[in-house]
């Protein structure tokens, strides 16, 4: 079975450019992370998409940041512009399941993650 | 989600076990402990988790107190591919949501 896909897996862009990062889930999760680690600091959560829709988008820094999860199988992160503070690795991960542990759950599985660097 | 603090870097040698301690004190009754690591370019990789007994799978154990305010993750035979960072994790969720990793544990495994 495939684990959680990430294309690329490099990118480097100039400043003010636009960056699309694409995560294939594991098939048949419905749940789908995005998560970074910029330069120096922590893994922060992004967002968090059930099916199609955004469960929880609260770690999104601004809104120069797209995700999206059209049908409800890959997703895409957009930067756009980008700026030099956005480089980092950004990791994308699947679950099958969610929510509160007792009720349906399931590990979760993340991807080799994609480098950006803005120059 | 409670906050979770772990020592920067510890030594291990091959083949012995590897006890990594993580400290939780603010944890609530209904977070679980997790423990995740990242082994050098690739993505955080699940280990475990637990309530407040201890438990035991194919990759580690997890001891947790009996106060649930601390607990310790063993590797029981390490080796050198066990070399990599450590997050111990306090979540109420399940997925990968809003987990909070921190600074982590940097195990280094040395022959």
């Amino acid at each position: 079975e495939a684990g959680v896909t990430q294309f690329p897996s490099h990118s480097v862009i100039e400043k003010g450019q636009t960056v699309t990062l694409r995560c294939d889930p594991i098939s048949g999760h419905d749940n789908l992370y995005w998560y970074r680690r910029v330069m120096g600091k922590e893994i922060k959560f992004l967002l968090h998409f059930v099916k199609e829709s955004k469960q929880d988008e609260s770690g999104m820094p601004n809104n120069r940041f797209l995700a999206e999860r059209t049908g409800g199988t890959y997703s895409t992160l957009k930067v756009q512009p980008a700026e030099l503070e956005d480089s980092g690795v950004y990791f994308c991960a699947s679950s099958q399941g969610w929510g509160a542990i007792g009720s349906m759950n399931t590990e979760a599985f993340f991807g080799q993650g994609t480098r950006l660097t803005v120059v | 989600d409670a906050k979770t603090t772990q020592p920067p870097s510890m030594d291990c040698a091959e083949g012995r076990a590897a006890n990594l301690p993580c400290n939780h004190s603010t944890i609530s009754g209904n977070e679980y402990v997790y423990w995740y690591r990242q082994i050098h370019s690739q993505g955080p990789q699940y280990i475990i988790h637990g309530l407040k007994n201890n438990e035991t799978n194919e990759m580690a154990s997890l001891i947790i107190t009996e106060d649930r305010k601390s607990s310790t993750l063993i590797l029981p035979h390490a080796t050198l591919r066990d070399t990599a960072v450590y997050y111990c994790i306090v979540s109420a969720w399940w997925g990968a949501q809003k987990l909070v990793f921190g600074q982590g544990t940097r195990l280094t495994i040395n022959p």
